[in-house]
């Protein structure tokens, strides 16, 4: 049982490129997050996903785009890269029952130069 | 909106000692779960201990064990007989029933020394 597998683990990209952050689970979580954590800022919700085919805009979600074809896979892509999205990148799954809390990947560290 | 605040950005303790993280929230709502996550150097995120506030018993787990004190909105982390393995950053957070978003506080940066 993997849990919750993001690739890459590290990643530099130069301004305006673009790419996806892979993230894959396999508990059959309903629900999908994706978090980015800043120095002194505590993870802050990016996207989310309650299912196949559904998903909605977290608090920062500029610059990011997201799509949930299937329960287990929910990909971060960044669509031109900027300075300011140099972060490191969770994503996480909970099952239906709030009360179990989340279970998150490993993380990406993301450098935009 | 939901707010945490960790107000201990750093602690040091030696080996074996026992302490405390302090943690307090803001929310209007009454259905809600409080959860503590640990995040060593690995950047791992490791849950530690959750809360339902429902409940008025406090949550333990082997040598972690909260303080929840639902009036005064205060929920914090003590940790007992603590291992060089403790080393860590510790997140408190916050979520409404049935939300998806997990609402954290800045973090406390916890040190064991041998």
């Amino acid at each position: 049982n993997a849990g919750v597998t993001q690739t890459p683990k590290f990643q530099v990209l130069k301004t305006g490129q673009s790419m996806t952050l892979q993230c894959a689970q396999d508990m059959n979580h309903e629900y999908m997050s994706w978090y980015r954590q800043d120095p002194g800022m505590g993870l802050r919700l990016i996207h989310y996903s309650v299912g196949a085919g559904i998903t909605d805009q977290g608090e920062v979600p500029n610059g990011y785009n997201v799509s949930r074809s299937t329960t287990e896979d929910f990909p971060l892509r960044l669509l031109s890269a900027a300075p300011s999205q140099t972060s490191v990148y969770f994503c996480a799954s909970r099952p239906r029952t709030t009360a179990y809390g989340y279970t998150f990947g490993s993380g990406t560290r993301l450098t935009v130069v | 909106a939901q707010t945490v605040t960790q107000s201990q950005p750093e602690m040091s303790v030696q080996e074996a000692e026992t302490v405390t993280l302090s943690c307090t929230y803001d929310t209007s709502e009454s259905n809600y779960y409080l959860f503590w996550y640990k995040q060593p150097p690995s950047r791992q995120m490791i849950l530690v201990i959750r809360q339902e506030a429902y409940k008025q018993q406090n949550a333990t787990e082997n040598r972690f064990s909260v303080n929840f004190q639902k009036a005064a909105k205060s929920f914090s982390l003590k940790i007992s007989d603590s291992q060089l393995g403790d080393t860590a950053m510790y997140f408190c957070a916050f979520t409404l029933q049935g939300a998806q978003k997990l609402v954290f506080g800045q973090g406390t940066r916890l040190t064991i020394n041998p």
